[in-house]
């Protein structure tokens, strides 16, 4: 099976543009989270998507916004970059075989996207 | 609100030790996360604990949910092993995974 893919892997934008991110998760899974790495906050949830729907989100600004497709890949976009939004953007994907996420559940990571806001 | 904090931030060790990377929150949780990080960015997620011990291969994660207290162990380092640990602990409950809270991580540097 292939693993979670995101796209693009490296991504140079300047301040005041915009950007999408796309992770397509492990074939069956159908929750997608999306967390940020940076040196100084470590990782951060941003997002969690189940079945299409935002079942959780953390605590950033509206700039950053998500969605999930029928076919379980999720897409997240940033409006109005600014030089902290730098970072190693992460999803990950997870099964659930009771159908209904649960804390229980193995998270597989892709490798990330990196973003560098100029 | 829920923090985890790690220590050591950073260990060197020699191969062949036996290491130890502890991890403690501060509120209730559903389940610990220990995962790992290589230079480049990828995460493996190596444990989920909600309870007691676990055993993969040398490594060993262990919880006590009183003391709010998880460590990771790692038996006969090797060099392969050098990489970041991050612990993240999870609230949630059903209809949600609930939000991963992470630890700042342990950076292990095995010398051979």
């Amino acid at each position: 099976k292939a693993g979670v893919t995101q796209t693009p892997r490296y991504l140079i934008k300047t301040r005041g543009q915009q950007v999408t991110l796309s992770c397509s998760p492990i074939s069956g899974h159908r929750s997608v989270s999306w967390y940020q790495q940076t040196p100084g906050q470590g990782l951060q949830f941003l997002f969690e998507y189940f079945s299409e729907t935002q079942r959780n989100k953390g605590n950033f600004p509206g700039r950053f916004s998500g969605r999930q497709f029928s076919n379980s890949r999720s897409e997240m976009n940033v409006s109005t970059l600014e030089l902290g939004d730098s970072a190693l953007y992460l999803c990950a994907s997870s099964w659930m075989p009771s159908g209904v996420p649960t804390p229980y559940n193995e998270q597989f990571f892709g490798p990330g996207t990196r973003l560098t806001v100029l | 609100k829920n923090e985890v904090e790690q220590s050591p931030q950073n260990l060197t060790a020699q191969e062949g030790e036996f290491i130890t990377i502890n991890c403690s929150y501060s509120v209730g949780i559903s389940a610990l996360h220990w995962l790992q990080q290589h230079p480049g960015g990828g995460i493996v997620s190596l444990f989920m604990l909600s309870s007691g011990k676990k055993k993969h291969g040398r490594l060993i994660a262990t919880i006590n949910i009183q003391e709010k207290h998880s460590s990771l162990h790692i038996t006969a380092s090797h060099p392969r092993d050098s990489a970041v640990y991050i612990c993240a602990s999870r609230g949630g409950y059903g209809g949600s995974q609930g939000n991963l809270i992470f630890g700042k991580g342990t950076k292990l540097s095995v010398k051979p």
